[in-house]
């Protein structure tokens, strides 16, 4: 099974409807991190997934269009509120599977459509 | 922000020839890493480099953390098919959150 599982792997949503992207890690994890790559662009982050606190985010992105929960520390949740056609993007949810030090895991990614 | 500029943002090789990308930065990093995205999936990590001057190797992938901690480069040996792919830098500052940046990407083709 995957170290990092994401799901869904894809969907196509309606505008003004929200999705709610699962990430599970294998192992206990201290730092989550989502992200957002718009096609052909690199890796934006969107926030920090703190365990038992709120999320941390990033310039230009905010917790009522990005709610994020973090209930434990193998499991966290992006939701994507209210989308137009620019939320069309992947997101990819990370962690420090063998600590920061050596680097973070990348789930496959949500490759999200929105019509 | 911290921004990375990560050079070329694509090439075009044949099999066999090496490769050489390198990231560059107004900003001091702790750590520099390199990762290798394939369509479809997320980034998997190739080579992370923790000290100014550090040289590192993984089979034909070399690597190095410049010794102002200001860039790094990647250098492809003897290129095959299956090096095609997205490859990112990456930077990460200590304290605080220990966030990433990315460079914008080098994407290679490697023609058989």
């Amino acid at each position: 099974s995957a170290v990092i599982s994401q799901k869904p792997s894809r969907d196509i949503c309606q505008r003004g409807t929200s999705l709610t992207i699962q990430c599970q890690v294998d192992s206990q994890v201290t730092m989550m991190f989502w992200y957002r790559q718009q096609p052909g662009q690199s890796l934006t982050l969107i926030a920090t997934a703190n365990q038992g606190s709120e999320a941390t985010y990033e310039s230009g992105f905010v917790i009522d269009k990005f709610p994020i929960s973090r209930p434990n520390l193998t499991f966290s949740t992006l939701t994507v509120s209210n989308m137009s056609p620019e939320d069309s993007s992947i997101y990819l949810c990370s962690a420090d599977r063998q600590g920061a030090r050596n680097g973070y895991t990348f789930g496959s990614g949500t490759r999200l459509t929105v019509v | 922000g911290q921004q990375l500029n990560q050079s070329p943002q694509s090439m075009f090789i044949q099999e066999g020839e090496d490769v050489s990308m390198n990231c560059t930065s107004s900003s001091i990093f702790n750590t520099w890493l390199w990762y290798k995205q394939d369509p479809g999936e997320g980034p998997v990590l190739l080579i992370a480099l923790y000290k100014a001057g550090e040289l590192t190797s993984n089979g034909r992938l070399t690597a190095q953390f410049g010794i102002t901690r200001k860039d790094s480069f990647l250098n492809i040996s003897a290129s095959i098919p299956s090096d095609v792919g997205i490859y990112f830098c990456a930077g990460m500052t200590q304290g605080g959150s220990e966030k990433l940046v990315f460079g914008k990407g080098t994407k290679l083709t490697v023609n058989p």
